[in-house]
């Protein structure tokens, strides 16, 4: 069981936009502006799309868009492409202790 | 450019040991924390151990603390993950990543190295 709650899969149409979101607890999320999501196709590495709840790498379209309420984060993907089908990861630091959590990821459909 | 090569993957018996090496370049190694994350077959992401930029701190995740050593070879370019007494829940593909600096992300990923734990 993953430590941040993820739905399993998301959906939606070319142009359309899709919310995926992400609960952790006081301790990681909630506690820190360090939730972080990822991107992952069928059989390559991860890539970083959204840092410290919202901010994007160089390079990332500006459909990808990340928020934070509570211990709730949510990446928003906006005018949705084909391309965007993927996996998608949140994470949070979560203190020394722990030190990363991450979701148990969300398959994202473009219909 | 940026890049991260795993290597020393492949498949070991259960309780058995495998050492991966991580090789760094395009960036100066000596200046990231950096850390092992892995993912079981159809599965999540998992993290698994931190080291910071000189090894002075080093972090481990419940599930392998006391069979997995991290360490690195900054001289070298190189991070390293030795695994002992291996289970079969073990088995993954083991990627490196950096830390972006000062912060909590992971901005650079290997292409992974499977680990198979089975007899």
């Amino acid at each position: 069981q993953s430590a941040l709650t993820q739905p399993p899969s998301a959906s939606g149409s070319p142009g359309q936009s899709v919310t995926i979101s992400c609960t952790g607890t006081s301790s990681d999320v909630g506690a820190y502006n360090y939730v972080s999501w990822y991107q992952q196709h069928p059989g390559k590495a991860p890539k970083l799309m959204i840092y410290e709840v919202s901010k994007r790498p160089s390079g990332v379209p500006d459909r990808f868009s990340g928020s934070k309420s509570g211990n709730t984060a949510s990446l928003t993907v906006s005018g949705l492409q084909a391309e965007d089908e993927a996996d998608y990861y949140c994470s949070s630091y979560a203190g020394s202790n722990n030190f990363v959590v991450f979701g148990g990821g969300t398959k994202l459909t473009v219909l | 450019q940026v890049q991260l090569v795993e290597s020393g993957g492949g498949l070991v018996k259960p309780g058995g040991s495998l050492r991966l090496s991580c090789a760094a370049s395009g960036f100066t190694f000596s200046d990231y924390y950096m850390s092992w994350i892995r993912q079981a077959p159809g599965k999540g992401l998992e993290w698994l151990s931190f080291i910071s930029s000189g090894s002075a701190t080093i972090y481990y995740a419940d599930s392998v603390k006391g069979r997995f050593t991290l360490s690195r070879d900054n001289a070298k370019n190189s991070l390293y993950l030795q695994m002992n007494s291996l289970r079969a829940e073990d088995t993954a593909v083991y990627y490196c990543a950096r830390l972006s600096l000062g912060r909590r992300e992971f901005d650079c990923w290997g292409q992974g190295t499977l680990v198979t734990v089975s007899s």
